[in-house]
């Protein structure tokens, strides 16, 4: 059974037209991160939640926003995607009794 | 500095072999987690093994098990018996903080290497 959801997997979007992407887990996890992973890259971490505590990363732009609305889900904004925010946008949450993080699948992030 | 280091980009390995992905990490605290994660080309990561800092006995998950050597700061996955399967992308991954059991701290990641398993 999936633990970690993302939606859509693979999402297009116009230059400069907001798009959310979404993420929900059956984990209860209390922490939620958000990585962006470009093209032949290491994932880089956007931001994360502990419950509603929101933590962003220094260097993410204010074009990425994020909410939480509940444990199970969190959700990325991107107010005005530019080309060089297409990527694979990987959701996850952690697991303090394992200390690691689960990953959902990921939703892929076209530009046009 | 970086704080994961993979120097291997690509390997090549037949199958029913053991393969050795390596992993060297930089952090000045005491307490830390390692990780590898294996990213076939749908996307998904997937959690494989974890090596706390503190740990003294070598992490194993089945086919998976972590080569650690706290001194000389590298943690080596050593995948056996190699399948078709486990072609993927493998990455290393650290995550630093003084409260082990800790999930707030980011993770920092490796470049990836790129395994291939030849039949």
């Amino acid at each position: 059974d999936a633990m970690v959801i993302q939606n859509p997997r693979y999402q297009v979007t116009q230059f400069g037209k907001p798009v959310t992407l979404s993420c929900s887990q059956t984990l209860n996890h209390n922490v939620m991160y958000w990585y962006q992973q470009k093209s032949s890259q290491a994932p880089k971490l956007l931001f994360h939640y502990y419950d509603k505590d929101f933590n962003n990363e220094a260097d993410t732009p204010d074009n990425f926003q994020s909410r939480r609305p509940n444990t199970s889900f969190c959700f990325l904004d991107i107010r005005s995607p530019g080309l060089g925010d297409a990527a694979m946008y990987l959701c996850a949450t952690g697991d303090r009794s394992r200390d690691t993080q689960y990953f959902g699948p990921g939703t892929r992030l076209t530009v046009l | 500095a970086q704080k994961i280091t993979q120097t291997q980009p690509g390997m090549f390995v037949q199958e029913k072999e053991a393969v050795t992905l390596d992993c060297t990490y930089d952090t000045s605290d005491q307490s830390y987690g390692l990780f590898w994660y294996k990213q076939p080309s749908s996307g998904e990561m997937i959690f494989l093994i974890y090596q706390g800092s503190y740990d003294e006995q070598n992490a194993t998950e089945g086919r998976y098990s972590l080569n650690f050597q706290k001194a000389r700061k590298s943690a080596n996955l050593v995948i056996s018996a190699s399948q078709l399967g486990d072609s993927a992308m493998y990455f290393c991954a650290m995550r630093e903080g003084n409260d082990r059991g800790s999930t707030l701290g980011r993770l920092y990641f490796g470049r990836g290497t790129q395994l291939t398993v030849w039949p």
